[in-house]
Formats: structure tokens, sequence, C-alpha cells
């Protein structure tokens, strides 16, 4: 296991709600990267985070957002949700921001209806 | 923008056969990674390559990475069928602070 945890692990939201996911990263890790990955895709990069700030960001709406603490735990956040948001969202944990190997956490599988 | 591509999209295979799949960047990467997802699970790192032309090995994997640094591949020699599961490649972006992954390839094994 990696020491990255998330939660919840399974969610079930309505279109037009907001959700909020969490994760730990694992001890000694300082930047905090979110994936989605839909079913049968590969992850898709949403953001990351090094030392409380974003560090860089993939092509998905404002309305995805998040934040990282100073014990470098994170927060997604998602506005106005739509089916498409349908998906396991993932996030992973490194040492250094680029470069290094990133550790995912188990996921957190969000349903939209 | 930059893509990593993989081949084959699925591959079935007899216990006991080899396993090959492919990836291929737009770009020219920094190092490559493997990560292999197991039905249901998430994302497991395998190895990183940073080297031009490396070639690294994990019991009955083979790992390469091309002389441009533009493509790589998983070799399984002897497949079990504990190697089910979908393996990704994935290069690091320009910025170098994301990870962007191929489509994966989903390996089956009867026994």
């Amino acid at each position: 296991e990696t020491g990255v945890t998330q939660s919840p692990t399974h969610l079930i939201k309505t279109r037009g709600q907001q959700v909020t996911l969490r994760c730990s990263s694992q001890s000694g890790h300082n930047t905090v990267s979110w994936y989605q990955q839909a079913l049968g895709q590969g992850p898709q990069f949403i953001f990351q985070y090094y030392r409380e700030e974003e560090n860089g960001r993939g092509n998905f709406p404002p309305r995805f957002s998040g934040l990282q603490f100073p014990n470098y735990s994170s927060e997604l956040n998602v506005n106005a949700l739509e089916l498409d948001d349908s998906a396991l969202y993932l996030c992973a944990s490194s040492l250094v921001d680029g470069g290094e190997t990133q550790y995912f956490g188990p996921g957190t599988r969000l349903l939209v209806l | 923008g930059q893509q990593v591509m993989q081949i084959p999209q699925y591959q079935h295979v007899q216990e006991g056969e080899d396993f090959t799949t492919y990836c291929n960047s737009s770009t020219t990467l920094s190092n490559i990674q493997w990560y292999k997802q197991r039905p249901g699970g998430h994302p497991v790192f395998l190895i990183q390559l940073v080297k031009s032309g490396e070639v690294k090995k994990q019991k009955r994997l083979t790992f390469q990475f091309g002389e441009a640094k533009k493509n790589s591949s998983l070799h399984i020699t002897a497949t079990q069928t504990t190697d089910v599961g979908t393996y990704f490649c994935a290069g690091q972006n320009q910025a170098g602070t994301a990870l962007i992954f191929g489509k994966g390839t989903t390996l089956s094994v009867s026994s």
C-alpha cells in the first residue's frame, strides 16, 4: 500500500449538486495531484498542488477547484455536478513538484444521477 | 497538446504466452512511468525509465525506453493469471507537473 488515503470511497450525487473529496498524502510528500478516470480510460490530470499553491492544471473547467493544507492533505471540490463527472477520482502524492514517482490512493468513485 | 498512445487496447492470451504493450508519445519525454491497475483498483506504480535506450527488468517483466525517448514497451514473459489488469504508460508533461497517461492495454489471461 502507498499510504495515500482518500475519502469517501463511494459517493452518489445528483446533477447540480456540489461535492468535496479528500486525500491524505503519503508521509513526507509535499505534492498532491488529482486525476479523473472515466470508465475504460486512462487517468486525466485535473491539477496539482505544491506547498498549498496550485502548481499546474489540466483541461478542466473552473468548477473543479482544490485546496492543499499545511499538513499536505488536499481537497477536490466540484460544483454544479454534471452527469459526465461520474468517474473514479484519484489523488497521487509525490515528494517534489514534478519528475518524481506519483503514488496513487484507492480513489473515490463518484456517480452523478 | 501532448498525447500518449498505447496499443493494443485489449489483449487476450493463454497462460504461459508472452505479452507486449507499446507506448508512443507525440513529444520527447523526460521520463516514462508504467502503472498496473487491477479491475476495480487504482493504478500501482511499476517502474520509471529515464535514460535513452534504457532497459529494466522485474522478474518476468521487461521495460524499454526508446532511443529518441518518445516510445516505450512493456513485455511480459510467460504470462500468469496474476498478470491480469490494465497496463498504463505515462509521460511527464512539459511543465513537469502532470503525468499524461495513455488509454492503457487491458490484458486478460485464460488458464
